[in-house]
């Protein structure tokens, strides 16, 4: 079965551009979770769509954005880059669980720089 | 709320001894604990998860991790390091009252391991 695949693996773009990114969760998963991960903040939980509804949301502006297809696809956009912006954007997906036990597989990620 | 302490953000360890890295948590529900690694320029992988069943909790290439409440504890261990094993390690948590699957990680510890 494949992974979770993200596009594009790299992207340079500069302050005060928008950015979509794509993830295409595993065959069958139905949630698609994305986190942002940066040497200073670490790992950080962004948000979660589960059947084209947000579930779960952290704690970033609403510059991040997201959304889910009809077959899992889920893309997130970041609007009016910031410097700041400048991380690893990566995307799990899981089966469909709530309660928080299920197993979240995750992508290679999108390199994403702001110049 | 739920958070992760990763106790040294640096560990090395010579070929062939034991690896221990630290995990601490805190969780006012009963708590889902996993850990990834991640290498260079990739995703994370799964190595292991506790979902309240067994305590000691065996993973992937050899790694293991025991669940010890009293502690708010879940250390990953593993008796023979391998120059494979050099990479980034991430400790995280999930609630049993988790509406979806947000996972709260560490800070992450990177294990280096020498000849």
């Amino acid at each position: 079965k494949a992974g979770v695949t993200q596009t594009p693996r790299y992207l340079i773009k500069t302050r005060g551009q928008q950015v979509t990114l794509s993830c295409s969760p595993i065959s069958g998963h139905r949630s698609v979770s994305w986190y942002q991960q940066t040497p200073g903040q670490g790992l950080q939980f962004l948000f979660e769509y589960f059947s084209e509804t947000q579930r779960n949301k952290g704690n970033f502006p609403g510059r991040f954005s997201g959304r889910q297809f009809s077959n899992s696809r889920s893309e997130m956009n970041v609007s009016t880059l910031e410097l700041g912006d400048s991380a690893l954007y990566l995307c799990a997906s899981s089966l469909a669980a709530i309660g928080g036990t299920d197993t979240q597989y995750f992508g290679p990620g999108t390199r994403l720089t702001v110049l | 709320a739920q958070s992760v302490t990763q106790l040294g953000s640096h560990v090395s360890v010579s070929e062939g001894a034991l690896v221990l890295l630290r995990c601490n948590y805190s969780s006012s529900v009963p708590p889902y604990l996993f850990w990834y690694v991640q290498y260079p320029n990739q995703g994370l992988q799964l190595l292991l998860k506790y979902t309240s069943a067994a305590t000691l909790v065996k993973g992937i290439n050899g790694f293991e991790a025991e669940f010890k409440k009293s502690e708010t504890s879940f250390h990953l261990t593993k008796p023979s390091a391998h120059m494979s094993d050099a990479a980034e390690y991430f400790c995280a948590v999930s609630g049993a009252n988790n509406a979806g699957n947000m996972l709260t990680f560490g800070g992450g510890t990177r294990l280096m391991v020498k000849p």
